[in-house]
């Protein structure tokens, strides 16, 4: 079965500082796809970044890193100097892709809060 | 900048009322979606369209909730009777079907509030 576990609920840190949130996946297809969404106070869900399972680089966005570790099965995600304007929920998420049922299993999200 | 449009955007009611939301997918997006994202969880997905069939409604609680995408464009779903329990956002979400992964675009989402 899929599941997506971000273990912190709620995170706070100072504008500036760097800030990394964890993502923790199960799934039995060697087959996935892993995503990065988030979803400000506005309410409509960003996407930031899909990963396939068979592109282990890690990734540099701006401000932003994915840290993709297959042996971990962990797909972390930094903010480098922060900003206030990233204070939202950052969702993980996972699919196993391809064909009719491509259905997103989203973790309960992590609620990011930068203060100034 | 094509987009997944949704309304209404807010809905208030009252429990045992019925309530209709409409989704408008990306114009040529053959797949839409919908979830539900109760409030500090994640969203969960509800029903899957291909065209105008349904490919996925084994989360969707039958007993009060339907959806139906008629022509294999828009897509209409309503609660009734609706429970306090359904509060709740409602997110409408469509993606293109071409033989590889399809990245799927959301819309703004629908906040239903029951009383």
């Amino acid at each position: 079965a899929q599941k997506v576990t971000q273990a912190q609920t709620e995170i706070s840190v100072v504008e500036k500082e760097d800030v990394t949130l964890d993502c923790v996946y199960e799934t039995r297809d060697t087959t996935y796809y892993l995503f990065w969404y988030k979803q400000p106070p506005s309410g409509e869900l960003v996407f930031l970044i899909r990963r396939n399972s068979f592109d282990e680089q890690n990734e540099i966005s701006g401000r932003y890193s994915w840290n993709f570790q297959k042996s971990t099965s962990s797909f972390n995600f930094t903010i480098t100097a922060s900003q206030v304007v990233d204070s939202a929920v950052y969702f993980c998420a996972l699919s196993e892709a391809l064909g009719r049922d491509d259905k997103i299993i989203f973790g309960k999200g992590t609620r990011l809060h930068i203060l100034p | 900048e094509a987009e997944v449009a949704q309304s209404p955007r807010y809905k208030i009611t009252e429990k045992s009322q019925a309530v209709a939301f409409w989704c408008d997918p990306i114009s040529g997006h053959a797949t839409l979606y919908w979830y539900r994202q109760i409030l500090g969880q994640g969203p969960e997905l509800l029903v899957q369209f291909q065209d105008e069939s349904v490919v996925d409604d084994s989360q969707l609680p039958k007993d009060r909730f339907s959806a139906e995408r008629l022509k294999g464009v828009d897509s209409t779903l309503k609660i009734q009777p609706a429970e306090l329990g359904d509060s709740a956002m409602y997110l409408c979400a469509s993606s293109l079907l071409d033989g590889s992964y399809n990245e799927q675009f959301f819309g703004p989402g629908t906040r239903l509030t029951v009383l």
